[in-house]
C-alpha cells in the first residue's frame, strides 16, 4: 500500500510560470515532509522541508504547503526555469530520531524555454 | 567535499555470481540506508543503519545483505542476484541530529542477466 502518492507521473509547464507538483499521504503518523530533486544520473538531492507545525514553508523559488487535514503537501516553483526539470520525489516521514522516508514514485518535470 | 560514493556505477553480471556495491560517506554521519528505485515504484529502501555494528529491514530486504564495521562505510551484498534484483541503487547517509535530509550518493546502475 503506497503510503505517499504522487499521482501524476509528469508535469509540463512554461518557463516562468508557476509549477505545482501534488503530494498525497495516509498516514496520519507522520509528521515531516520533504521534497527532493533527482537530476538523471545522478542521486536525489534535498529541496525543502516542511514540519507538520507548520503549513508553508518557503526558499527562494520554492514553496512548500501542507494541509494536514487534507494529508496533501504541494510544491511550488515559482518562477519555473529549464533547469528545475528533473524528477522531484515527496517523502514523509514519522516521529523520531532517525524515522525512516517513506519516498513517493516521482513527478517528472519538463519547463519549456 | 562533503560527499556519498558508490562503486561501482554500472555492473552487469549473471545469476547466482555474489558482487558487492560499495558505499562511503565523509561527513561522519551515524544514518545510512539502501535505496532501490525502479519504474513506476519510487525509491523504497532496502536496508538502513543508525551506526557501526547496527543494521535494519527496511521495506524490500530480501535478497540483500549489508555490513556496517566502520561509520564511513555501508556495503550492499547481494550473495546470490537475481534478475529482480535489477535496479538502479542509492546509498544515503545522514547525521543522528538531522535524519530526515539524507544525502544520497550518485547511484549503482545493476543489471542481472
Amino acid at each position: 500500500d503506497q503510503q505517499v502518492k504522487q499521482n501524476s507521473p509528469s508535469l509540463s509547464v512554461q518557463e516562468g510560470r508557476i509549477s505545482i507538483l501534488n503530494c498525497d499521504y495516509t498516514n496520519s503518523m507522520f509528521d515531516y515532509f520533504l521534497w527532493y530533486k533527482k537530476y538523471p544520473a545522478e542521486g536525489p538531492t534535498f529541496l525543502i522541508s516542511i514540519s507538520s507545525i507548520k503549513d508553508k514553508n518557503e526558499d527562494g523559488r520554492f514553496t512548500v504547503f501542507l494541509n494536514k487535514s487534507a494529508k496533501h503537501l504541494s510544491l511550488h516553483i515559482v518562477p519555473s526555469q529549464p533547469g528545475d526539470s528533473a524528477v522531484y520525489f515527496c517523502a514523509a516521514s514519522g516521529v523520531g530520531a532517525n524515522s525512516k522516508l517513506t519516498f513517493g514514485k516521482g513527478i517528472t518535470l519538463s519547463v519549456r524555454p | 567535499e562533503a560527499q556519498v560514493t558508490q562503486n561501482p556505477r554500472y555492473l552487469i553480471t549473471v545469476t547466482g555470481k555474489k558482487l558487492t556495491v560499495t558505499c562511503s560517506q565523509n561527513m561522519n554521519h551515524e544514518y545510512m540506508s539502501w535505496y532501490r528505485q525502479d519504474p513506476g515504484l519510487g525509491l523504497r529502501q532496502i536496508y538502513y543503519s543508525m551506526n557501526v555494528e547496527v543494521t535494519d529491514k527496511g521495506d524490500v530486504p530480501e535478497g540483500y545483505k549489508v555490513s556496517r564495521k566502520e561509520k564511513r562505510n555501508f556495503p550492499l551484498i547481494l550473495e546470490s542476484p537475481s534478475p529482480n534484483q535489477t535496479s538502479l541503487y542509492f546509498c544515503a547517509s545522514s547525521s543522528s541530529r538531522n535524519s530526515y535530509e539524507q544525502y544520497f550518493g550518485p547511484g549503482t546502475r545493476l543489471t542481472v542477466t
